[in-house]
């Protein structure tokens, strides 16, 4: 079974640029997150989507950021225009039901 | 308001001892509890759950947690650390009452393994 495909693994822009995340999900999973880690704490949910509409998108930045999944199965989350504070390992996850989460290996995010 | 503390913010021990990462939470509900995982440069992955029955879990590598409704802890152990042990944890919990749709992640505990 593979797993959650997420890219680019690494991006490097410019303050006040814009910048997307790509991720496809497990075969099958209806829920899918976008969670943001910055370094030394715990994963934040971003947004979650069941199918292609949203779950939860209390803690998203919405004059910044903004996600889809259009056809319920793969998602683009999108930073535009790009802060400092915005650093970080983006993290995709999917799952089934209430079960637990499966995890892409991420996208580090560096904005200078 | 859902929460989840991890104390620790790194635990160190020997190989072949016995390890505890600590774990407790706050819900309205009933919790669905969890285990992960982070090794450098990776993504989460999943170690083990709790949703209902026995309060011991067992799960990947040979690590168990106990579910304590009591002390509202979930504590991740194994009987043998491994070098290999060694990484970031993170304990999640999801409240079942409000239809489950958010899991909260604690801030991680870092596992140092001595060999």
């Amino acid at each position: 079974e593979a797993g959650v495909a997420q890219s680019p693994r690494y991006k490097i822009i410019e303050k006040r640029q814009s910048v997307a995340f790509w991720c496809n999900p497990i075969s099958g999973h209806a829920t899918l997150y976008w969670y943001q880690q910055i370094l030394g704490q715990g994963p934040k949910l971003l947004i979650q989507f069941q199918n292609n509409g949203v779950v939860d998108d209390s803690q998203l930045p919405k004059d910044r950021f903004s996600a889809e999944r259009l056809k319920g199965v793969d998602s683009t989350l999108k930073i535009q225009p790009a802060k400092l504070e915005d650093s970080a390992v983006y993290l995709c996850a999917s799952s089934s039901e209430v079960s637990e989460q499966y995890f892409g290996p991420g996208t580090r995010l560096t904005v200078t | 308001a859902q929460s989840v503390a991890q104390p620790e913010d790194q635990v160190n021990v020997a190989e072949g001892n016995p390890l505890t990462v600590k774990c407790t939470y706050s819900v309205s509900g009933n919790p669905y509890l969890f285990w992960y995982v982070q090794y450098p440069n990776r993504g989460l992955q999943f170690l083990l759950k709790y949703i209902t029955g026995d309060n011991l879990v067992k799960g990947s590598y040979g690590f168990e947690a106990e579910f304590n409704k009591s002390q509202t802890s979930f504590h991740l152990k194994k009987p043998s650390a491994l070098v290999s042990d060694s990484a970031l944890y993170f304990c999640a919990v999801r409240d079942m009452r409000r239809g489950g749709f958010k899991t909260i992640f604690g801030a991680g505990t870092r596992l140092f393994v001595k060999a």
